[in-house]
C-alpha cells in the first residue's frame, strides 16, 4: 500500500522568495517519486523525479527535491519564485520495481505575488 | 502527434445520457492510462492499455464504464448513463513503458465532464 501527504493546501510566497512544497509518503515498497505541476486548465507536466538513484533531484524551471528516506518525505524547492511558478503542484508516489499505478497528493496551490 | 490530444475539453450531459470522451496518445507510446480527477485535486485511475490491450481495469467501475484503444483510431473512454458524481476532469496520459515507476507518463489536457 502507499498514500502520499501534501502538508500544504495553499503556499503564499513573494516573487524573488524562496519555495518550499512539502510532501511525505508512504509505500510498502522501496519508492519511486514524482512532483507535477499543473497550470490552469492543463494537464500534468513532470518538474522532476526520484528512482533510487541520486537523493536530490533537479528537475526544470529551477526545482529540485530531495528524498529523505529517514523521514519519508519528498520536499520540493526552488530558491527563487517567479510569477510563471503560480499552479498547482501534485506529489505522486509509485513502487520502484515493477506495475503499479501512481497514487497522488491532494495537490499544492503555489500562489506568487509581485 | 508531440502531444497527447483529448477531446473535447468539455461535455455537459444530463443525468442518464452518454459521455464519450477520446484521446490520442503520443506517436510511438504503446501505454495509455486514464485518470479520472474528482473534487478538483483528487485523481482516481481508472484504465490502462497496451496498444489495444486493456493492461489494469482494476480502477473502472464495473457498470456505465468502458474504454477501448482500437488500432489507428484515438482511444475512447465512455460512459453509459451518466450520474451527477461522474462530473470530473477525465485525464487521458501516455508512456512508452508500462513502467509509471521509472518513465514518464504524458498527460494530456483534460476532458471536462459536467453531468446536470
Amino acid at each position: 500500500a502507499q498514500s502520499v501527504t501534501q502538508l500544504d493546501s495553499h503556499v503564499s510566497v513573494s516573487e524573488g522568495t524562496p519555495v518550499l512544497l512539502r510532501c511525505n509518503y508512504s509505500s510498502s515498497y522501496s519508492p519511486s517519486l514524482f512532483w507535477y505541476v499543473q497550470h490552469p486548465n492543463k494537464g500534468l507536466q513532470l518538474l522532476l523525479k526520484y528512482t533510487s538513484a541520486a537523493t536530490l533531484v533537479k528537475g526544470i524551471n529551477g526545482f529540485e527535491a530531495e528524498f529523505k528516506k529517514s523521514e519519508t518525505s519528498f520536499h520540493l524547492t526552488k530558491p527563487s519564485a517567479h510569477m510563471s511558478d503560480a499552479a498547482e503542484y501534485f506529489c505522486v508516489v509509485t513502487p520502484n520495481s515493477g506495475y503499479s499505478t501512481l497514487t497522488f497528493g491532494k495537490g499544492t496551490m503555489l500562489l506568487v505575488s509581485p | 502527434g508531440e502531444e497527447v490530444a483529448q477531446t473535447p475539453k468539455h461535455l455537459v450531459r444530463g443525468e442518464g445520457q452518454k459521455a464519450k470522451l477520446y484521446c490520442a496518445p503520443i506517436k510511438g507510446h504503446s501505454y495509455v492510462f486514464w485518470y479520472q480527477q474528482v473534487l478538483k485535486n483528487e485523481f482516481k485511475f481508472l484504465i490502462s492499455f497496451q496498444n489495444e490491450n486493456v493492461f489494469d481495469e482494476t480502477g473502472m467501475p464495473k457498470e456505465r464504464f468502458s474504454a477501448k484503444c482500437l488500432p489507428n483510431s484515438p482511444c475512447s473512454l465512455e460512459i453509459q448513463a451518466t450520474k451527477l458524481e461522474d462530473s470530473a476532469v477525465y485525464f487521458c496520459a501516455s508512456s512508452p513503458t508500462s513502467g509509471s515507476n521509472t518513465g514518464e507518463l504524458f498527460f494530456g489536457e483534460g476532458s471536462r465532464l459536467t453531468v446536470l
